[in-house]
């Protein structure tokens, strides 16, 4: 079946613009999750979401950085005035509610912010 | 807070032998393990899941748990140039609240 899918794959943005990331989760998966990496580093978990559940949003950096996910299936992440330490690939990964809870990932959009 | 630990490597086997990677975890209600391999420029892809303490096969990968050393490793049997890549430990606490932690990623090297 199809994976998780995300939009744009890639975008390059002038600083302070503000950008939209899309993620299409694997459907049926009721938890959502958003990562940064920068280049050669770890994963940086940015939010969490479980179904109706109120978002963990624990990890975004700063209240530049927020996140929706409609109708329990799209998110969108909305990184406002860009700067240039936003430069990073964002991944999205979805699991399932049920076992085994393995989280699949998004192929992610890499972000340059000029 | 939950700490999932791995040597940064880079880990270099030559093509053929054994390559064994190790991670450890701060949280003894863990309950889910997992590895990733991520090539570079490519996103985290599963490779093996884990939920019961001692081994668990699956081709040339086996996952070993040792949930009283707070332990999981990943041992790769004849190991090929295709499998150099950088290995990521994760772990769920399966509570109902299903936040992964991940470690910072062992880099494998196969030498041909």
């Amino acid at each position: 079946g199809a994976g998780v899918s995300q939009s744009p794959s890639n975008k390059v943005t002038e600083k302070g613009k503000d950008v939209e990331l899309r993620c299409d989760p694997i459907s049926g998966h009721t938890a959502l999750y958003w990562y940064r990496q920068s280049l050669g580093q770890g994963l940086e978990f940015l939010i969490y979401f479980q179904g109706n559940s109120a978002p963990d949003k624990s990890g975004l950096p700063s209240d530049r950085f927020s996140a929706e996910r409609t109708g329990g299936s799209v998110s969108t992440l909305t990184i406002q005035r860009t700067q240039q330490e936003d430069s990073a690939v964002y991944l999205c990964a979805s699991m399932s509610g049920n076992p085994p809870y393995e989280q699949y990932f998004g192929p992610g959009t890499r972000l340059t912010v000029t | 807070q939950k700490e999932v630990e791995q040597n940064s490597g880079p880990l270099s086997v030559p093509e053929g032998a054994i390559a064994s990677l190790n991670c450890t975890y701060s949280d003894r209600v863990s309950q889910s393990f997992f590895w990733y391999r991520q090539y570079s420029g490519k996103s985290p892809e599963l490779i093996m899941s884990i939920y019961s303490n001692g081994d668990k096969e699956d081709g040339r990968f086996t996952a070993q748990l040792n949930k009283a050393s707070q332990y999981v490793s990943l041992l790769i049997r004849d190991s090929q140039p295709s499998d150099s890549a950088t290995y990521l430990c994760a772990v769920n606490d399966a509570g109902g609240y299903q936040k992964v932690t991940f470690g910072t990623g062992t880099k494998l090297q196969v030498i041909p």
